[in-house]
């Protein structure tokens, strides 16, 4: 199984301040097609998680610009350029190049 | 709109078959891939497996050998058993729909999820 490997696990931070996530697999996500199935999801308390980022930079219906997927290879981030409130949750990276799709650990942010 | 509306036993006993359903609202139910994915309590998501609106399945190695997805074209359904529950399976299960490429699937929409937890 491919390991995704997510750091940090928590994260504190005030409103307006950016924030980032890293995540890194155990092998390349690059397909033979040419793209990446890397994928972001937020998870808010007590709800499924939701789809924010697919195949690494594309943001899903809905999502708003502050947040943004970058990456290749084994190394991806997600970064978004001014945390607000409804931020709040914990978020997975999942890929999708092989099964059976493997989630990363989980970040958890936080506001200040 | 897309909706997914999952049922099922919620409390099981060690040994006995989970069974939970997922009703499709909205969209093409031919045009997806049909998944569940668990969730333990305070932990992370783990792909269970995934059908297509022909039956064709594939399954997590992990849990292949108790487990079983099928779907329902007619009602537009899906539905998931997994045989010989012990503690280690309780967790709150999601029913997804897989959006599909050429190359990869991934979750674009979720259930609500079910927990279900197995006690004596």
């Amino acid at each position: 199984d491919i390991v995704m490997t997510q750091t940090p696990l928590s994260l504190s931070v005030t409103p307006g301040q950016p924030a980032s996530i890293s995540c890194k697999s155990s092998q390349s996500l690059v397909h033979t097609d040419g793209n990446t199935y890397l994928y972001w999801y937020l998870q808010r308390s007590g709800q499924p998680p939701q789809l924010l980022i697919y195949e690494v930079s594309n943001r899903f219906s809905g999502v708003p610009d502050r947040f943004s997927g970058s990456g290749s290879g084994t190394d991806f981030t997600l970064k978004i350029s001014r945390v607000e409130a409804e931020d709040v949750g914990v978020y997975y990276c999942m890929q999708s190049i092989q099964l059976p799709y493997t989630f990363g650990q989980g970040t958890k942010l936080e506001i200040k | 709109q897309v909706l997914l509306q999952q049922w099922g036993a919620g409390l099981l006993k060690p040994s006995e078959t989970l069974s939970l359903t997922c009703a499709v609202y909205g969209g093409s139910f031919s045009s997806y891939y049909w998944s569940w994915i668990r969730q333990p309590p305070g932990k992370g998501l783990e792909w269970i497996g995934e059908s297509n609106h022909s039956g064709s399945t594939s399954y997590n190695p992990s849990l292949k050998s108790r487990l079983s997805i099928s779907v329902d074209t007619s009602k537009n359904q899906f539905s998931l058993k997994l045989s010989s529950v012990t503690a280690a399976d309780t967790a709150v299960y999601y029913c997804v729909r897989l959006y599909c490429t050429v190359g990869s699937c991934y979750p674009d929409y979720w259930g609500q999820g079910t927990l279900v937890t197995v006690s004596s």
